[in-house]
């Protein structure tokens, strides 16, 4: 089973938008990642976030995480279209940071010139 | 180094064949990732690898997966007496500390 669920599945914006998605998880994590795929491509990182974090800046990325919720968020301001992609966020359990990433099912992306 | 690769990338095969992948991660990484991907789902852990030894395997890897690193160095998945179920994306990933995985570009499997 996978431990994270993405939300929206799916997000459809024009350029120049923020987008945002959601992601929550199930059990305590040492760390929550998010990639991004390209169809029919391999995961490229885009960011971590250690579970003492609250929130992490990469040039047009933003990531939240509270642990709390159990939950994050990745923005992506100002959105081009070469950021059409799937975008999953992975958790690293707190019990084995070395070991398995878990995935969620993705966000699909598609932004529109 | 120009970062993880997988070979073939991608492999047509008939039910009941077997296929082999190869994954050779980035040279000084001593974790190894094995993933399946199957349309429109989230990679699912398949097994891992420090050096070489094998850490954990998922449930998922049935009896008629097998994966290998025998130096540390590459490895291999080989799937045996393949199933249509079994057509998915493997992808291979390799790191050096606990907060990183650089994926490999996957192997397409298509079981006819």
């Amino acid at each position: 089973s996978q431990q994270g669920e993405e939300d929206p599945q799916a997000l459809s914006i024009q350029e120049g938008e923020n987008a945002t998605m959601n992601c929550s998880y199930k059990t305590s994590i040492n760390n929550l990642q998010w990639y991004r795929q390209n169809s029919g491509r391999g995961l490229v990182h885009l960011i971590l976030i250690r579970s003492n974090e609250r929130e992490k800046h990469s040039g047009r990325l933003r990531v939240t995480l509270d642990t709390s919720k159990k939950s994050s968020s990745l923005l992506i301001t100002a959105s081009r279209a070469a950021d059409t992609a799937s975008y999953f966020c992975a958790t690293a359990l707190s019990t084995d940071s070395w070991g398995k990433l878990q995935f969620g099912a993705g966000t699909q992306v598609v932004v529109t010139p | 180094d120009t970062g993880v690769s997988q070979d073939p990338r991608h492999k047509i095969t008939k039910r009941g064949q077997n296929v082999t992948f190869r994954c050779d991660p980035i040279s000084e990484h001593n974790r190894l990732y094995w993933y399946r991907q199957t349309l429109g789902q989230g990679p699912e852990f398949l097994t891992y690898f420090q050096n070489e030894a094998q850490l954990e395997k998922s449930r998922l890897l049935s009896d008629r997966f097998s994966a290998e690193r025998p130096k540390g160095s590459f490895s291999t998945l080989e799937i045996q007496r393949t199933e249509q179920g079994d057509s998915a994306m493997y992808l291979c990933a390799s790191s050096r500390n606990p907060g990183d995985r650089d994926f490999g570009p996957g192997t397409r499997l298509l079981v006819l």
